[in-house]
């Protein structure tokens, strides 16, 4: 059985730092792409990063690029999300989800982690 | 930037009614749409991918159609289980963006 459990979410203050980890299981980790969505509270969803399996490809939302860092350690099996210079905007649960395509990338999400809220305030 | 415009943002209707749900894109898009649907307090789940690849384990009453950049997403009659937030998705290129969502509520 497939299962993404995300952690490391929780309350920080503006300008602070924050790194989210995607435990993955049941499946080839190394031969999926990777991707973190966030849903602000009662708002839409949002995409913020890709990370290839080969880990040649990564992509950011304009909204959070040269702040966050997508990377993956495939011994581990773990998704991770480096989150710097945090805004108040960035306030949300952010999902880890697979790439619905084996190898090649069709950056459409089967598979998503029940969530990690992260809280931006002071 | 790939906009996705979706319509209606709420529907109210009953068990067993036709919904139609329709999304445009900014620009062609081929068939790189998918559809997802949330309920509260879950992670969304893939329903259609490509426009209108089912994905396995989906009932039939859902189905999806379009190409370039107008597409819908059809529940042939609404179940009680399908009152959720819908929403849209295109991978043709970078950025990955969704649409705005249609919230199908009960009447």
């Amino acid at each position: 059985e497939v299962q993404l459990v995300e952690s490391g979410g929780g309350l920080v203050k503006p300008g602070g730092s924050l790194r989210l980890s995607c435990a993955a299981s049941g499946f080839a980790f190394s031969s999926y792409s990777m991707n973190w969505v966030r849903q602000a509270p009662g708002k839409g969803l949002e995409w913020v990063s890709t990370i290839s399996g080969t880990k040649s490809d990564v992509y950011y939302a304009d909204s959070v690029k040269g702040r966050f860092t997508i990377s993956r350690d495939t011994a581990k099996n773990s998704l991770e999300l480096q989150m710097n210079n945090l805004r108040a905007e960035d306030t949300a649960v952010y999902y880890c989800a697979r790439d619905l395509d084996y190898g090649l990338g069709s950056y459409f999400f089967d598979q998503w982690g029940p969530g990690t809220l992260v809280t931006v305030s002071s | 930037d790939i906009q996705m415009t979706q319509s209606p943002s709420s529907v109210s209707a009953s068990v067993g009614d036709r919904v139609t749900i329709t999304c445009r894109a900014s620009q062609g898009i081929r068939t790189w749409v998918a559809w997802y649907q949330q309920k509260p307090g879950k992670a969304p789940k893939v329903l259609i991918y490509a426009a209108s690849t089912l994905l396995t384990g989906v009932p039939s009453r859902f189905s999806g159609s379009g190409s370039g950049t107008d597409f819908t997403l059809t529940i042939s009659s609404l179940q009680p289980e399908d009152f959720a937030t819908y929403y849209c998705q295109q991978s043709n290129r970078f950025p990955l963006t969704f649409g705005g969502g249609t919230k199908v509520e009960i009447k």
